[in-house]
């Protein structure tokens, strides 16, 4: 089991808004990065920090964090949103770093 | 532009030791930290360890037993040797630069290379 919790499987209608949640108490401390990954290819970093997009991920993907959760929202989630998408810290320790156990995103 | 790519056996022996290599071009791993990561068929992404460009080295704790990094500076490439390996090894490895900033942030993955460990 991952220190890392996330929702296995989220869903969206087009369009709309859909929030994905990553879980731990590292999170009260250490921010969180996540990741996009598509069928047979390698991940990509969509959020890292606070809320910060790399160069070229759309303004439609965005991060936040509360207590012990990070979040990452898609503001009008498109068809091509459609992925598994991971959190990433460190872990309870502070030492080593994790991954949770990935969301698969289902767009409608 | 920044580009890593995996290299090494693609079939491994049960009890064997797996060697892969990372060749990175378009950033220097004197500079950032660099990781390597696995990925079971269709499973998740499991955080295997990294080599910093001083050549510290930390390591899941699942795996701290049979896991080594190490560096080539003159050849720009790290190295991940993972021994004893059994089936429970197959996976997708992906080497990654890092980058800090109190967390781990992946800025840059390369393609993945598929070990399988069969005998």
């Amino acid at each position: 089991s991952s220190e890392l919790t996330q929702d296995p499987a989220v869903s969206v209608a087009l369009g709309q808004t859909v929030n994905i949640t990553c879980q731990g108490d590292s999170l009260r401390t250490y921010f969180a990065s996540w990741y996009q990954q598509k069928p047979g290819q390698a991940p990509i970093l969509v959020i890292f920090g606070k809320n910060s997009r790399p160069s070229g991920i759309p303004h439609r993907f965005s991060g936040s964090n509360s207590g012990n959760t990070a979040s990452l929202t898609i503001t009008g989630a498109q068809a091509e949103d459609e992925a598994d998408y991971y959190c990433n810290s460190r872990d309870s320790s502070g030492d080593h770093w994790v991954f949770g156990g990935g969301a698969k995103l289902t767009v409608l | 532009q920044v580009q890593l790519q995996e290299s090494g056996p693609g079939l491994v022996k049960p009890s064997e030791t797996v060697s892969l290599t990372c060749t990175v071009s378009g950033a220097s791993i004197s500079s950032y930290y660099w990781s390597w990561i696995r990925q079971p068929p269709g499973k998740g992404l499991e955080w295997i360890g990294y080599i910093d460009y001083s050549g510290r080295t930390n390591y899941n704790p699942s795996l701290r037993s049979r896991v080594t990094i190490s560096d080539d500076k003159s050849k720009n490439q790290f190295s991940l040797k993972l021994n004893s390996v059994t089936a429970a090894d197959t996976a997708v490895y992906y080497c990654a630069r890092v980058l800090w900033s109190g967390h781990p942030i992946f800025d840059y993955w390369g393609q993945g290379t598929l070990v399988t460990v069969s005998s």
